[in-house]
């Protein structure tokens, strides 16, 4: 059973543009959860999904954040005209019933 | 006031040695308690996993909850290079499906 995935692992994008961020769970998995990761900081939770829904998003900065779970394929965290201060590294956990979390690999994202 | 409190270190041990890691907690709510193992540049791997106050091992590792101090702590027995890592502890309160985690702790365990 393969584990969490996440692409890409690095990514790095210019001020103004926009960032995408995928990530498969686990097979049998249908909650989904992602965690921002800033230098020298823990983990901060940003939103958590079950396909289709988004169940709690309260982590999640006001503007310009927004995440997906489709019924069909990855979970996606789509970050718009992005900040230096997005830099970090972006984690997603899947649980099969929400207790348990797996971590994927996270996706670095760097924002010149 | 933070609420989940973990000391950063670094912390150097020799191979061998007990390792002693903790975190304390503001919030009376929580009620499930993880041990996260994080090597560098990778995704945090859970170790540990109780929702009870007591004692609960797992081979080399034991974790202890004490919900009256609200103060729990991994210990690592017979420490080796490949426990190198940061240990994340994180807590859960019941019905939230979020947790929360300390800035984690990390130790270097030399050959």
């Amino acid at each position: 059973n393969a584990g969490v995935m996440q692409n890409p692992r690095h990514l790095v994008r210019r001020r103004g543009q926009e960032a995408r961020l995928r990530c498969s769970p686990m097979k049998g998995h249908s909650h989904v959860y992602w965690y921002r990761q800033l230098p020298e900081e823990g983990l901060k939770f940003m939103v958590y999904l079950q396909k289709e829904n988004i169940i709690d998003e309260s982590g999640m900065p006001k503007e310009r954040f927004s995440a997906e779970f489709p019924k069909e394929g990855p979970s996606i965290l789509r970050i718009q005209q992005v900040v230096r201060g997005d830099s970090a590294a972006y984690f997603c956990a899947s649980s099969p019933q929400g207790d348990v979390l797996y971590f994927g690999p996270g996706t670095r994202l760097t924002v010149l | 006031q933070k609420e989940v409190e973990q000391d950063p270190g670094p912390l150097s041990v020799p191979e061998g040695a007990i390792v002693s890691l903790n975190c304390t907690y503001s919030n009376s709510a929580f009620q499930y308690f993880m041990w996260y193992r994080q090597y560098s540049r990778k995704g945090p791997e859970l170790l540990m996993y109780t929702y009870s106050s007591g004692n609960k091992e797992d081979g080399r590792f034991t974790a202890q909850v004490d919900k009256s101090s609200k103060y729990i702590s991994l210990f690592i027995r017979d420490s080796q290079p490949s426990d190198s890592a940061t240990y994340l502890c994180a807590m859960e309160k019941g019905g939230s499906e979020k947790l929360v985690f300390g800035k984690g702790t990390k130790l270097t365990v030399n050959p």
